[in-house]
């Protein structure tokens, strides 16, 4: 029974144009959400987070959208860079504690 | 800057050899977890703390122990390593505030279960 699902394990974009990672939860306790990227042999690390009261954070070319009805948040990347290509984790933050649930990850490879 | 760090980074046990893969954090965070990333699975969490003497359960935690004596370490235990228990296995630090939630990762420990 997974929390936090990424659907689409793997997503190409040409460079110059938007990347766009979707993430669906189902539990309503979640109370932040946040994206990681990581690299092959690498530890994930942190790209932008979000409140459950917000619907939008932005972050140079990063922004990350939240539908609370929908249960769903989005990263936008753009522009997409060559160095954009890693896999991004989609997570969450039950309220009230610090256990954070990832979902499995969508592959994004940005080709030149 | 050392943040958190792991070891050892690869390790090989035969089934049912136990070991402890350790991790520890210089940036005095309270919180601290471990996951285990797989194929196709992301990364699940096995068990967290959120201050010494404090340990909860994860997603997964069976087949594993931990404990949090101070701040900084936070070992986890295989007892008895079962070929199941082949991944790689990271070590996550916060301060436990939430103004970003962040979280920090250690590199990775791959263990293989033969």
């Amino acid at each position: 029974d997974q929390q936090v699902k990424q659907n689409s394990p793997s997503l190409s974009v040409q460079e110059g144009r938007i990347s766009i990672l979707n993430c669906d939860y189902t539990n309503s306790m979640f109370d932040y959400f946040l994206w990681y990227k990581k690299y092959p042999a690498e530890g994930p690390t942190f790209l932008i987070s979000i409140s459950s009261i917000k619907d939008k954070n932005e972050d140079g070319r990063f922004t990350v959208f939240l539908n609370k009805s929908a249960k769903h948040l989005s990263l936008h990347i753009v522009p997409s860079q060559p160095g954009d290509s890693a896999v991004y984790f989609c997570a969450a933050k039950e309220g009230g504690t610090y256990k954070y649930i990832f979902g499995t990850g969508t592959r994004l490879k940005v080709l030149a | 800057n050392a943040g958190v760090t792991q070891t050892p980074k690869f390790q090989v046990l035969k089934t049912g050899q136990s070991m402890t893969l350790q991790c520890a954090q210089d940036m005095n965070h309270e919180y601290m977890s471990w996951y285990r990333q797989d194929p196709g699975m992301g990364l699940r969490l096995i068990h967290y703390s959120v201050g010494a003497g404090i340990t909860d359960q994860g997603e997964v935690p069976n087949g594993y122990n931990v404990s949090r004596s101070t701040t900084e370490d936070f070992p986890l235990r295989l007892l008895s390593a079962a070929p199941s228990q082949t991944s790689v296995y990271f070590c996550a630090s916060s301060p436990g505030q939430v103004d970003t939630g962040e979280l920090f990762f250690g590199e990775g420990s791959r263990l293989t279960v033969l």
